[in-house]
């Protein structure tokens, strides 16, 4: 089945650039999303890429697909304390649902 | 526009009882969906909906019922809560078309806590 994998944590101190990667496996994958949770909040779309796009970028945010090898990355430039949250990856394939499928989140903690 | 709109915000249920999580979306989106987040993980669908009237199974229903009378309106039911079923919960919906699968919007979530 698919899925999409993510690591648990990233530490960046403000003003440094931030690196969240991400890879799947649904190789029939045609959109993927960056969405942004703070606690206790619900999730918001931040970004996101058409398969056949390998670059996007968006004010603070370059995203980059690696679709050879599956890998999806968010970098956001001039990182700030606001940007402490956790960051899901979601992909969804061209079936009939739509539906997305998440990673597990990575948390950014974004030091002063 | 409110977007999408769920009540209650939290609850505390004992093993055995029932509940229904609300779930309204005033986008007129065709598509809506229920996800479960359990702590420390990413969301997994529970059940979806392509239109009024259709339903269907995602990866997670057991436990779960849902229908779909209007284009509006989503509610979950749990029937016989159990304590697997501690989770937060969260509807989205979105416009798809053969197009896309257009932008999912969510609601702020329903903390459920099945004791």
């Amino acid at each position: 089945g698919e899925d999409v994998e993510q690591s648990l944590f990233l530490s960046v101190r403000e003003g440094d650039s931030s690196v969240i990667n991400c890879t799947y496996t649904d190789s029939s994958s045609t959109y993927l999303y960056w969405y942004k949770q703070e606690p206790g909040a619900g999730l918001q779309l931040l970004t996101y890429i058409f398969s056949n796009m390998d670059m996007k970028q968006d004010q603070r945010l370059t995203v980059l697909l690696n679709k050879k090898d599956k890998h999806l990355s968010l970098r956001i430039a001039d990182t700030q304390t606001g940007d402490s949250a956790i960051y899901f990856c979601a992909e969804t394939g061209d079936t009939g649902r739509r539906a997305l499928t998440f990673g597990s989140g990575t948390r950014l903690q974004v030091q002063p | 526009n409110a977007g999408v709109t769920q009540t209650p915000k939290f609850r505390i249920l004992k093993i055995g009882q029932s509940m229904t999580l609300q779930c309204t979306q005033d986008m007129n989106h065709n598509y809506m969906y229920w996800y479960r987040q359990d702590p420390g993980m990413g969301l997994k669908l529970i059940y979806y909906s392509v239109g009024a009237g259709i339903t269907d199974k995602g990866e997670v229903p057991n436990g779960y019922n849902v229908s779909r009378s209007t284009t509006e309106d989503f509610p979950l039911r749990l029937e016989l809560a159990a304590p697997s079923q501690t989770s937060v919960y969260f509807c989205a919906s979105s416009y798809s078309t053969a197009g896309g699968p257009g932008e999912q919007y969510f609601g702020p979530g329903t903390r459920l806590t099945v004791t």
